[in-house]
């Protein structure tokens, strides 16, 4: 069945380092969807991805969508405090979505 | 304001005892879904309802039933044939199905 993996699982940066979480989708996928979940909240929708090679930015954040629609990456530049939290992918395949495990992301000040 | 109400935020049951999540919603969206969340695990789907009166089965459905009555809501229960039932539970909807989500606050289940 569709299967969708996420790396790092865990992630420690320096505040201002940046920071990749990288998603990988067994099957062809026709959109990807990333979700932020900051630590006791629930996850709040960033964005979705349907292109093949999309790119997309959102401030510091920017969403890339492989050129196969199979993989995905969202990447922090410069992180700051408020950037805590764990990131999922979404992955959309056949008729459903498949979440990715997530990256918890963790800032050193 | 427009939103989706998950309640209660904090819920204790005994074993063996069937328990009830409440989710509603106001956005007017057609789709609903239920998930389940456990440390490390992500977010797996219970069931989740296209339109009223429909809903299917998702990755881990044993142990657990729905209803969709009314678009604003959709109800989990969980059974006592659920083996693991300790859990943080979201709820979430979409205008259309595998839309862009909405999720509720969340209802942490414990059951002793």
């Amino acid at each position: 069945g569709q299967q969708v993996m996420q790396i790092p699982q865990y992630q420690h940066v320096q505040e201002g380092e940046d920071f990749t979480t990288y998603c990988n989708s067994s099957t062809t996928l026709s959109n990807i969807q990333w979700y932020k979940q900051r630590p006791g909240g629930h996850p709040v929708f960033l964005i979705q991805l349907v292109k093949s090679g999309e790119v997309k930015k959102q401030k510091r954040l920017t969403f890339q969508f492989g050129e196969a629609k199979k993989n995905s990456s969202l990447h922090i530049t410069a992180t700051q405090t408020t950037d805590v939290g764990t990131y999922f992918c979404a992955g959309r395949g056949d008729d459903k979505i498949i979440f990715g495990k997530g990256t918890r992301l963790h800032i050193l000040p | 304001d427009g939103g989706i109400t998950q309640s209660p935020k904090y819920l204790f049951r005994k074993e063996g005892q069937n328990v009830t999540l409440s989710c509603e919603q106001n956005l007017n969206h057609d789709a609903m879904y239920w998930y389940r969340q456990d440390p490390g695990q992500g977010l797996r789907l219970i069931y989740y309802s296209q339109i009223v009166n429909d809903f299917q089965k998702g990755d881990i459905a044993e142990g657990y039933s729905v209803s969709r009555e009314k678009k604003e809501s959709f109800p989990l229960t969980v059974t006592s044939a659920q083996k693991n039932p300790t859990a943080f539970y979201l709820c979430a909807s979409s205008i259309v199905a595998h839309s862009e989500a909405f999720f509720g606050q969340g209802t942490r289940l414990t059951v002793v």
